[in-house]
């Protein structure tokens, strides 16, 4: 049973440039989750997906940010206009629809340094 | 809203020793879930255990047990018999039940570093 993937694992880019990350999830989970964490902080919340729909934001997730999941398996984080404060380590984590525990399980996480 | 709030500074244990890692939260879900997670260096944040509010029993998970006092509303992690692999940072995390698949998200506390020594 394959894990969370992600790709790329790092990602150097020049301020303004846009950058997309991919996000695999476990076969048979249907929620899908993306998180942001910066240096020193725990992973705080962007967005959250049930199949193909697109469910909850988050605030952090400014104009510049747009995330999908085409056929509610493989999704999609794009970045355009990129700035030096979207430097962090971007994780994605899947579950599946059991509604007690739900528990999510992570990637490997894509670290983007924005120069 | 949750909030998660953990304040120990940098924890060292002798190996093949316990630790206790703290964890307080705040809620005003009247159900909810608490989760640890460990991230070594690498990045990956891997889950450890899982405790439900209403859960009778305090979750035990190999060498990770969750000591949970709800009326205080802590939820301490216990690793037994420390291992130098148990060097990473742990992070506290939960999420409310206000329905069946409202507040999926996991609001995370800031994280403590675990050294083991050998």
């Amino acid at each position: 049973d394959t894990g969370v993937s992600q790709d790329p694992r790092h990602k150097i880019t020049k301020r303004g440039q846009n950058v997309t990350f991919r996000c695999d999830p476990i076969s048979e989970h249907n929620r899908l989750y993306w998180y942001r964490q910066t240096l020193g902080q725990g992973p705080e919340f962007l967005t959250y997906f049930q199949n193909e729909a697109q469910l909850e934001k988050s605030r952090l997730l400014s104009d510049r940010f747009s995330a999908e999941r085409p056929k509610g398996s493989f999704s999609t984080l794009e970045i355009q206009r990129t700035e030096q404060g979207d430097s962090a380590m971007y994780l994605c984590a899947s579950s599946t629809r059991d509604y007690r525990q739900d528990t999510q399980y992570f990637g490997p996480g894509t670290r983007l340094t924005v120069l | 809203a949750q909030k998660i709030t953990q304040t120990q500074p940098g924890m060292f244990v002798q190996e093949k020793e316990a630790v206790t890692l703290d964890c307080t939260y705040d809620t005003s879900d009247p159900s909810y879930g608490l989760f640890w997670y460990k991230q070594p260096s690498s990045g990956e944040m891997i889950f450890l255990i899982y405790q439900g509010s209403y859960d009778q029993q305090n979750a035990t998970e190999g060498r990770y047990s969750l000591n949970f006092q709800k009326a205080r509303k802590s939820a301490n992690l216990v690793i037994s018999a420390s291992q130098l692999g148990d060097s990473a940072m742990y992070f506290c995390a939960m999420r409310g039940y206000l329905s069946a698949g409202a507040n999926s998200k996991l609001t995370f506390g800031k994280g403590i570093t675990l050294s083991v020594r050998p």
